[in-house]
């Protein structure tokens, strides 16, 4: 069975900090890993997607990462915005599903 | 850009009521996915469906079920709504094939009373 968990739950920050959020998955036997951001609300938008094969990709200030052998990704955010604000989901392929992550709820400060 | 459109943004519906949630994509994709949402549960796939008549059971089909009787439009069918179905509903659709993004509607909050 695929677990996917994120750390923190919650995070909250000064505007303008940069911030790493964590991921992790139980099976490495992945296809890819998507990072989503969901507004109060909303539906999900997808940000970033990384194929098993790759080790990261890149759009505008974020930036992420996966470790398949370790079963780890992480999203990085430079300079962030209050705008920024949501709750942020990663999720992997595998089975031919995707498997969500609980999210971290992110709130930059003015 | 991929638009994906929930029929409503909120519904309030009766214990036993019949309820159908559509969806409908504008890209022309092969697959269309239904999940729900809770809090501390995160998302869970409902069913998914990778051509017209086709449907496959996620991981909670019980109580549900679906329709895709033309290619934009999947519909989740609630037979006889129960109160442990109020949740937040997201329909998803995807090009083709493994690994392509699924891209996600706007979401209907169904609160059944």
């Amino acid at each position: 069975k695929q677990e996917v968990t994120q750390i923190p739950a919650a995070l909250s920050v000064p505007e303008g900090e940069n911030l790493v959020l964590n991921c992790s998955f139980t099976d490495s036997a992945i296809y890819n890993l998507q990072w989503f951001r969901q507004d109060p609300g909303k539906g999900l938008t997808s940000l970033l997607l990384i194929q098993s094969s790759q080790r990261e990709q890149t759009s505008g200030r974020l930036n992420a990462s996966l470790d398949k052998s370790s079963g780890r990704s992480t999203l990085y955010i430079a300079a962030s915005q209050p705008g920024d604000s949501a709750t942020y989901l990663c999720a992997v392929e595998w089975g031919g599903k995707l498997i969500f992550g609980q999210g971290t709820e992110l709130s930059v400060k003015p | 850009d991929v638009k994906v459109t929930q029929s409503s943004r909120y519904l309030v519906k009766r214990t036993g009521e019949k309820v159908f949630l559509e969806c409908v994509q504008d890209m022309d994709h092969e697959n269309m996915f239904w999940y729900r949402q809770d809090p501390g549960l995160g998302l869970r796939l409902i069913y998914f469906s990778y051509d017209v008549k086709m449907k496959e059971k996620g991981d909670i089909p019980e109580g549900y079920s679906v329709s895709r009787e033309k290619k934009e439009r999947f519909s989740l069918i609630l037979e006889s709504a129960s109160t442990n179905q109020t949740s937040m509903y997201l329909c998803a659709s995807s090009l083709a094939g493994r690994g392509d993004t699924q891209y996600f509607g706007p979401g209907t909050r169904l609160t059944v009373l």
